[in-house]
């Protein structure tokens, strides 16, 4: 079983829907779970983050973490096509001092 | 704030040939990172760094791959001799702190080894 599973899309979406984007981890040890987005030729930039369980909301975007399930998920409202990019999940805890990635979802939103 | 920079953006090369990469972190970050990333893949730890000292480089392949935090500020990477399979964005990015989750990017150096 992988560490980190992110399924790579392409996702397509018209201007307004509502995103989900989700990955699976299997370490417990986790403690922060992140949210990158990278334009295209540019580095991740990080979006949000969570540490533990929960939810947390940031204008038209929630992250949401179910440590029971090892499942988190990044909801975009209102997606804007400015909002068409990869987005990469990320994990941070445990023995290592890195984050540990997902592979990212290639999201593009069309006006 | 400045953000990380790094230099250059681009780069190509032949292989055999070497090639250096510079990164300068957050200003007081101590923290610095090299990732690599492959196309359709999230970045991979290659290197960490706290001030100098390299805490963390088992995933950087010694053979050909070294890097260096003079002062405990910028670094470089280099890859001597470069393989066709090098071919990758490098990244860097930095951490004010040990422990701290929050990792900040820079624009990375896009690698074509031909």
């Amino acid at each position: 079983q992988k560490e980190v599973e992110q399924d790579p899309g392409p996702l397509s979406v018209p201007e307004g829907a509502i995103v989900s984007l989700n990955c699976t981890y299997s370490n417990s040890a986790f403690q922060y779970f992140m949210w990158y987005r990278q334009y295209s030729r540019k580095g991740p930039e990080l979006l949000m983050y969570t540490y533990s369980s929960g939810n947390k909301e940031d204008g038209r975007f929630t992250a949401q973490v179910d440590k029971s399930s090892k499942y988190i998920s990044l909801f975009i409202r209102d997606s804007q096509p400015s909002d068409s990019a990869t987005y990469l999940c990320a994990f941070y805890g445990g023995s290592q001092g890195n984050l540990i990635f997902g592979k990212g979802t290639k999201l593009s939103v069309k006006p | 704030e400045a953000g990380v920079v790094q230099s250059p953006r681009y780069k190509i090369i032949e292989k055999k040939q070497p090639v250096a990469f510079w990164c300068n972190p957050i200003s007081g970050h101590n923290t610095l990172y090299w990732y690599l990333q492959n196309l359709g893949q999230g970045p991979e730890l290659l290197i960490r760094y706290e001030n100098e000292e390299a805490v963390d480089d088992s995933q950087l392949p010694k053979d050909r791959f070294s890097a260096e935090r003079l002062k405990g500020v910028d670094s470089t990477l280099k890859i001597q001799p470069a393989e066709l399979g090098d071919s990758a964005v490098y990244l860097c990015a930095s951490s004010p702190t040990t422990g701290d989750a929050t990792q900040y990017f820079g624009p990375g150096t896009r690698l074509l080894v031909l």
